[in-house]
C-alpha cells in the first residue's frame, strides 16, 4: 500500500540553525499538508499546499516557516531560525481530494538544543 | 480553543468486547470526520470516515455514527481485539464547504483491549 515517507525520523538541532524536513507524499495525490504535535499536546494544523501554491496555513505558521515542493515527489518544510519551543513531532500528510482521507507519515521528530 | 473534544484521556476493554469511543464538536460548519488510530512513534494511521450528510458509516469491525443535532460522533469497534490498543483521534474539517481541509483534530483517547 502506498505511504507517505518522511525523513529524517529525528532531527537535533541548535537554537537559531535552519532545518529542512522532507518528505514524499503519496505519488498519485494533490493535497499536501504540514502538522506538529508538541509533546502532551493536540495534533496541530501548519499549512496546506495545493498547485504549487500554500493554500491555507495557521496562526503558527509564521515567517519562520516556508515550504517547497522542489521537484515532482518532494514536499519540504523549512524552518529558519529554530527556536526552543519548535520542539515537536513534525507530520507531513497527502491526500488525493479535498473530501478524501489524508494520510500521514510517521513523523520527525525535530528537538531544538 | 477545543473545537473537536475527547473526553475521555483512556479506555480499557476486555478483547472481545465493543469499544466506544467518543467524540464532541462545536463547530457546526464541520462536513467531514475522521477517525485515526496512532502507535506510539508511528503517524497517525486513517480508519474511517463519515460525511455530514450521513449518520453511520461501516467498515469491517469499525463503525462510526454521527449525530450532527448533538454535534456528537462515536466509533465502535466490534469485537476489539488487543492489536486495536492504540491512540485514537477524532478529526473534523469542512472540506466540502470550500477548506483546503486542513483537519481539527481532539485530544485523543487511549484504547486498552486486554486479553
Amino acid at each position: 500500500e502506498p505511504e507517505v515517507t518522511q525523513t529524517p525520523s529525528h532531527q537535533v538541532t541548535q537554537m537559531g540553525q535552519e532545518v529542512i524536513l522532507r518528505c514524499v507524499p503519496i505519488s498519485n495525490h494533490l493535497y499536501f499538508y504540514w502538522y506538529r504535535q508538541i509533546l502532551g499536546q493536540k495534533v496541530e494544523f501548519l499549512v496546506s499546499f495545493y498547485n504549487n501554491e500554500i493554500s491555507e496555513k495557521s496562526e503558527i505558521f509564521d515567517d519562520q516557516f516556508s515550504v517547497e515542493r522542489p521537484d515532482g515527489s518532494n514536499f519540504t518544510l523549512k524552518i529558519r531560525s529554530t527556536k526552543l519551543e519548535d520542539s515537536a513531532m513534525y507530520f507531513c500528510a497527502s491526500s488525493a481530494g479535498r473530501e478524501q482521507p489524508q494520510h500521514f507519515g510517521d513523523g520527525t521528530r525535530l528537538s531544538i538544543l | 480553543d477545543q473545537q473537536v473534544k475527547q473526553n475521555s484521556p483512556s479506555l480499557s476493554v476486555q478483547e472481545g468486547r465493543i469499544s466506544i469511543l467518543n467524540c464532541d464538536y462545536t463547530n457546526s460548519m464541520f462536513d467531514y470526520f475522521l477517525w485515526y488510530k496512532k502507535y506510539p512513534a508511528e503517524g497517525p494511521t486513517f480508519l474511517i470516515s463519515i460525511s455530514s450528510i450521513k449518520d453511520k458509516n461501516e467498515d469491517g469491525r469499525f463503525t462510526v455514527f454521527l449525530n450532527k443535532s448533538a454535534k456528537h460522533l462515536s466509533l465502535h469497534i466490534v469485537p476489539s481485539q488487543p492489536g486495536d490498543s492504540a491512540v485514537y483521534f477524532c478529526a473534523a474539517n469542512t472540506a466540502y464547504g470550500g477548506s483546503q481541509g486542513n483537519l481539527i483534530f481532539g485530544k485523543g483517547t487511549k484504547l486498552s483491549v486486554k486479553p
